[in-house]
Formats: structure tokens, sequence, C-alpha cells
């Protein structure tokens, strides 16, 4: 079945700096790609999305890259702040044979320090 | 999106006792999914489930433990019945349509403790 890697499991940034998260799935049929944040406490919430037929998708001081010969998307967030500290999951879609569901990464603990 | 509650927002329970989730969203989705999220780990689907048929589960999930009601397209419960303290963990529903460039949202999550 399909497995998402991602890495790396902890990461921890300056303000100011770039932070990027990089997963790798396994299912090449997969064709939608999102990414979640999660604060403590907290639902995640989907803050940017890629689907198969483009490789990059910017929104503000987020973007994300999908690589689908090497199946591979990363999740690049430029000017980091300390708000941005929170765990982030990657997912990437897999057809069952009735419907699609998503898969999970294990996610990112990203720390920001002020 | 859509507005998805969930119902109770959290619970601490004896083992042995049986815990029903509710999940209700404010529009009509054809899929629900029932996740589980254990402490500091990622989300693992538990089932799906959509209205009219039996949910499909996960491996290392089955029916007896985590039975699922989808009575209609914009409400769902899951049970967890005869916990553990392995159950301790949140419980999420996200709607969707079971499409591949489906966006999926989740409600608030169940925080269960079971003593």
């Amino acid at each position: 079945g399909e497995n998402v890697e991602q890495h790396p499991s902890t990461l921890s940034v300056q303000e100011g700096d770039s932070a990027v998260i990089k997963c790798t799935y396994s299912d090449s049929a997969s064709n939608y790609f999102p990414w979640y944040k999660q604060e403590l406490g907290k639902r995640p919430q989907l803050i940017i999305d890629i689907r198969s037929n483009v490789g990059e998708k910017k929104d503000q001081r987020i973007a994300v890259t999908l690589n689908k010969t090497a199946k591979h998307f990363s999740l690049h967030i430029t000017e980091t702040q300390p708000e941005d500290s929170a765990v982030y999951f990657c997912a990437a879609s897999t057809w069952t044979g009735g419907y699609n569901k998503l898969i999970f990464g294990a996610g990112t603990r990203l720390a920001v320090h002020p | 999106s859509a507005v998805i509650s969930q119902k109770p927002s959290r619970d601490i329970c004896q083992r042995g006792t049986s815990l029903t989730i509710q999940c209700q969203v404010d529009s009509q989705v054809t899929m629900m999914f029932w996740y589980r999220q254990q402490p500091g780990q990622s989300l693992t689907l538990i089932a799906t489930a959509n209205q009219g048929s039996e949910a499909t589960y996960e491996s290392g999930f089955v029916i007896d433990k985590f039975p699922i009601s989808r009575p209609n397209l914009t409400f769902s419960t899951l049970t967890v019945s005869n916990m553990s303290p392995e159950d301790s963990s949140i419980y999420l529903c996200s709607p969707g349509g079971g499409t591949s460039t489906d966006t999926q949202y989740f409600g608030p999550g169940t925080r269960l403790t079971v003593l």
C-alpha cells in the first residue's frame, strides 16, 4: 500500500530563517498532496496543497514543490515567525478501488526561536 | 469549507466501557473518514463510511471495536468499544467526496482518556 515518509522529524530554526520539510511517497498514481499544520491541542489545519498537474504552488511565505518523477514533495516556509511553530504533516492521496483516501507522513515538529 | 462539529470534545472513561463520538457537518458529503491520533503521533485512518453501506476498515481496525454509523449525508458516529488505556487518543472525523482532488478538513476532535 501507499507509504509516505517525512523528514526531518524535528526542525529548529531562528526567526527569519527558512524551513524545508520533505516527503516521499510510494504510489505513483497519487495526484493530490496536502500539507497540514497542527498547533498544540488543535485540529490539523490545511495550509497548502498541490495537485500533480503543477510543479510548484506558492501562498505568501509558504510554497510547495512536487517532483512526480522522483515521487517527492516539499514544504518551504520563508521568513519564519514564532507563530509558525507547530507540527506539520504531509499527505498523499491513494486510490482504494472505490474512493481516494489520504495517507499521512509521521509529522515534523517545527520550532522557530525568536 | 464545511463547518464540522464533534461531540463530545473530550471525555474520561473507565476501561471496559464504550463511548460514541458524533460528527455533524453543515453540508452533505459523500464520505466520512474517521482518524485516530495517538499522543505525539500522526493521523491514522480507522475507517471510511459511505451512507447506506458498511464502513470500510483499515488494517488493524475492526468493526466490533470501532462500529460506525452513517445514517445520512451530514452525520456519522464512531463508537470506541470495550475501551482500554491504549485507546486513549484524539479521534477526528473528516468529511470528503472520496475523489482524488477533494480537499479534506478535520473536525475539532474528541480527546479520549481511558483510565
